[in-house]
């Protein structure tokens, strides 16, 4: 079963830092795109940042650019997102998801807050 | 940015009923290998998304037939032929096609 599992979310104070992680499983990781959306509670999706199968080409939104970072390890078949100098408009939900939106994690939440 | 658009944002619906939402987008969606990545997705109450249709009309694995997608260039529809209980939620359309991929504002479909 195709299974992508986050991990990481939480509460950070503005200017704040945090890692989110996504361990995937029952597909052949290093093949494929991987990517990170994310949702406002109740609003609707943006499309935040995307890799491809050996890491070296990256795409970001203008509104994270410079602040979150994407990376893959393919021998422990995980995506990251580091994210810093994080903003209040940063909070939502961040899933993990497979190519074009194929597959997706549960979610994790993080909040900016002070 | 390809702005997308939905209408209607909101969609009351009888079970048993045919319901449609169509989705524009502001340029063409077609890539440079000739393909259109114009995707839908499903989200229920409490759930993450769901992807039901890819390259504007291919059904993803384990999505009921009732569930088609259809369009060309900036005009997309997806229809499902007779409503069931278990398809409330919102519905997003959503174009890979130009960087940065960007989603419609999502069609919230409830029962009558």
């Amino acid at each position: 079963e195709v299974q992508l599992v986050e991990s990481g979310g939480g509460l950070v104070q503005p200017g704040g830092s945090l890692r989110l992680s996504c361990a995937a499983s029952g597909f052949t990781f290093s093949n494929y795109y991987m990517s990170w959306v994310r949702q406002v509670p109740g609003k609707g999706l943006e499309w935040v940042a995307n890799l491809n199968p050996d890491g070296s080409d990256k795409n970001y939104a203008d509104s994270v650019k410079g602040r979150l970072t994407i990376s893959r390890d393919n021998a422990k078949n995980s995506v990251y997102l580091q994210m810093n100098s994080l903003r209040a408009e940063d909070t939502a939900v961040y899933y993990c998801t497979r190519g074009g939106g194929h597959t997706w994690g549960q979610g994790t939440l993080v909040t900016v807050s002070s | 940015d390809v702005v997308m658009t939905q209408s209607p944002l909101s969609l009351p619906v009888t079970l048993g009923q045919p319901a449609s939402i169509s989705c524009r987008s502001g340029q063409s969606l077609v890539y440079s290998d000739g393909n259109t990545y114009l995707n839908w997705f499903q989200q229920r109450p409490g759930q993450s998304p769901r992807r039901l249709i890819y390259k504007v009309s291919n059904r993803d694995s384990g999505v009921p037939d009732r569930f088609s997608g259809s369009g060309s260039g900036t005009d997309f529809t997806l229809k499902i032929s007779r409503v069931e209980a278990e398809d409330a939620g919102v519905y997003y359309c959503m174009q890979a096609t130009h960087w940065p991929f960007t989603f419609g504002p999502g069609t919230r479909v409830d029962l009558k």
